[in-house]
């Protein structure tokens, strides 16, 4: 089984409507993270949480908000979802340590706003 | 300015070439540099941490040019299966702990027999 689950892996929705991604891990790691990425952009950051109670704003966090239900659970919402959050969605968790950790990514939620 | 910067390609290369990829960082402070690896309509995996020292992993090598902020990676006798896109991924807010990953948008290897 895979050890970064994300579901649904695929989702068309409409202007408007509120959708929920989410994502499990059995890593046993705290740090989990939430990406979008988009032609030519690469991946950016739109939230992050170090454990159950820390929450961090990423690079691009407007429109959405995050729920760290579990050290496994962490849930990526749209509130009202509009065409330009059209995009690949990647969980990613990562242990703690220094000098850099290696991410470990979830196969990704392709998500269309119509 | 993009906070890490990569030519998107595609690289196009024969079997058996090798191919080198540039990435530049615009922050002094970073601390840390990888290359990952994302296959078509894949997640990104960890391709290989790049040391100060340079690194090697088989037919893969990894430089780090801090004066001049770039890092690099060298393909050498390429498979097909190297076909890919390869990011380049710094931590860049001065705290290799916290674990923050900036990503250049990637750049595209197409090997071809």
């Amino acid at each position: 089984d895979a050890d970064v689950t994300q579901t649904p892996r695929n989702r068309i929705t409409k202007t408007g409507k509120r959708i929920m991604l989410e994502c499990s891990q059995t890593k046993g790691h705290d740090r989990m993270y939430w990406y979008r990425q988009d032609p030519g952009l690469g991946l950016r950051l739109i939230y992050y949480s170090f454990d159950v109670k820390d929450i961090n704003k990423g690079e691009i966090s407007d429109g959405y908000s995050v729920s760290r239900q579990a050290q496994a659970k962490f849930s990526l919402s749209l509130e009202s979802a509009i065409p330009n959050q059209t995009a690949l969605y990647f969980c990613a968790t990562s242990d703690f340590g220094p000098g850099g950790v290696e991410q470990y990514f979830g196969p990704g939620t392709r998500l269309t706003v119509t | 300015r993009k906070e890490v910067e990569q030519d998107p390609g595609p690289f196009n290369v024969p079997e058996g070439a090798t191919v080198a990829f540039n990435c530049t960082y615009s922050n002094s402070a970073s601390q840390s540099f990888f290359w990952y690896r994302q296959d078509c309509r894949k997640e990104p995996k960890l391709l290989m941490s790049v040391y100060s020292s340079g690194n090697e992993d088989g037919r893969f090598t990894a430089q780090l040019n801090r004066a001049s902020q770039y890092i690099s990676l060298l393909i050498r006798d390429s498979k097909l299966s190297d076909s890919a896109t390869y990011l380049c991924v710094v931590i860049s807010d001065g705290s290799s702990n916290t674990g923050k990953l900036i990503f250049g948008q990637g750049t595209t290897l197409q090997v071809k027999p």
